[in-house]
């Protein structure tokens, strides 16, 4: 089991730059969840997919936070433009079938810093 | 809204004594209750999972209770280790509900 995988590590950007975080969940698992992580809020849930289909993006902050499922191996989190204050760590997490019941498992997060 | 609070904030412990954290939520209405530990720099791994209709899960060293009708779970770590230095958070799973609301977390130390 190779686990959540999250690319890239670290990302540093000045400010109005687009940014794209990428994650390829655990295979098998058809639930994915993007989160992000802060001192001052915990962490927030960004948006769900289940089966490849976006079922909540209500924790999306603003327009210029997007995201994308196009298979059940790889999604995206793009911000467009970028601004400091979405300076954070984004973790993609996955499950199987009936998230509820099934734990969520998490990557090790992008950290984000916009300059 | 559910509300997770995790007291404390942090907790130093000497080697080999026995950890209890604590996690309560305001809305007794849950479908389940997870714990997650998470290192520095890293993810959380989920440590345990109690369904609304069990009183603890144990897993090793581990062990979880939930009482839902005061709004309470407590992480038992027995024999802590060095090893068991990380965050642990605890998160409540809403019935016929996706989201899970988190706690703040509480960051152990076992002191050597």
């Amino acid at each position: 089991d190779a686990g959540v995988i999250q690319s890239p590590r670290h990302e540093v950007t000045e400010m109005g730059q687009e940014v794209t975080l990428r994650c390829k969940p655990i295979s098998g698992h058809n639930s994915l969840f993007w989160y992000r992580q802060t001192m001052m809020r915990g962490l927030e849930l960004l948006i769900y997919f289940n089966n490849n289909v976006p079922i909540d993006d209500s924790g999306m902050p603003e327009d210029r936070f997007s995201a994308k499922m196009p298979n059940a191996s790889f999604s995206t989190l793009k911000i467009q433009p970028s601004e400091p204050r979405d300076s954070a760590v984004y973790f993609c997490a996955s499950s199987r079938r009936a998230p509820q019941l099934q734990p969520q498992h998490f990557g090790d997060g992008t950290r984000l810093s916009i300059l | 809204k559910q509300e997770v609070t995790q007291i404390p904030a942090a907790l130093s412990v000497p080697e080999g004594e026995n950890l209890v954290l604590n996690c309560s939520f305001t809305d007794s209405a849950i479908y389940n209750l997870q714990w997650f530990r998470q290192d520095p720099g890293k993810g959380l791994t989920s440590l345990l999972l109690i369904q609304s209709s069990q009183r603890e899960q144990t897993s090793g060293r581990l062990n979880a209770s939930l009482d839902k009708s005061s709004g309470r779970s407590t992480l038992y770590i027995a024999a802590s280790q060095p090893g068991d230095s990380a965050t642990y958070l605890c998160a409540v799973g809403l019935s016929n509900d996706y989201k899970l609301s988190f706690g703040a977390g509480t960051t152990v130390t076992v002191r050597a």
